[in-house]
């Protein structure tokens, strides 16, 4: 079946530091990948997106490149600061009709960053 | 534009007792999903409403749980009766189209004791 794996936390890192998350996937059909992020006492935020092989989304100077080759889908980030601490989840959807299908999620990552 | 709401933010039960959350979705967005992320593990899919239909409802664990969607607006998930393993965070998110990704709430905390 459909699923996400992303790297168990967790990252510690200090400020300005350059953060790679490791996420991959397995899927039938053709996956749009997500990462969402959780920062705390808060609710998931969707950080960036993409629907096809080799797009690349961004958003916050967060970037991700979808590949299909390695079914891989790393969140990276050239400078972390410490409000960026938060958990990051990976996820996948694989549209079946018309409208959003379900999202399957990785386990989520916890992103530390001090001063 | 008011985002997702989740009523109650935390709710604190003992074994047997019923609860009921309640999910208010973005004005005008079809589709409504119930997740659920229990002990630390990755959040899982429940249910998918397109209005006030059930399109998948694969991820519902048992009978003990039961959405309803009346009038297509809002969304509520009843547990009946709650047992320990329900304990967790449970997410609701709406959305227009598969194009523009899922909007989640800030989730309401089950606890079952």
């Amino acid at each position: 079946g459909d699923s996400v794996t992303q790297m168990e936390g967790p990252v510690t890192l200090s400020e300005e530091a350059f953060l790679t998350i490791n996420c991959t996937y397995t899927a039938t059909g053709y996956p749009s990948l997500f990462w969402y992020v959780q920062y705390p006492g808060e609710g998931l935020q969707l950080l960036l997106k993409a629907t096809k092989a080799d797009d690349k989304g961004s958003n916050k100077g967060f970037e991700a490149t979808y590949r299909k080759e390695t079914t891989s889908f790393h969140l990276e980030k050239g400078s972390v600061q410490v409000s960026d601490s938060a958990v990051y989840f990976c996820a996948l959807s694989v549209p079946r009709s018309y409208n959003t299908d379900k999202l399957i999620f990785g386990t989520g990552t916890r992103l530390q960053v001090f001063p | 534009e008011a985002g997702v709401t989740q009523f109650p933010s935390h709710s604190v039960i003992e074994k047997g007792q019923t609860v009921t959350l309640r999910c208010d979705p973005i004005s005008g967005h079809d589709n409504l999903y119930w997740y659920r992320r229990v002990m630390g593990k990755e959040i899982k899919f429940l249910l998918h409403f397109v209005k006030e239909s059930k399109q998948d409802e694969s991820g519902m664990p048992n009978n003990r749980f039961l959405a309803e969607r009346t009038g297509g607006t809002y969304s509520t998930l009843k547990v009946q009766p709650a047992e320990l393993e329900d304990s967790g965070v449970y997410f609701c998110a709406s959305s227009q189209d598969r194009w523009r990704g899922q909007f989640f709430g800030p989730g309401t905390r089950l606890t079952v004791l």
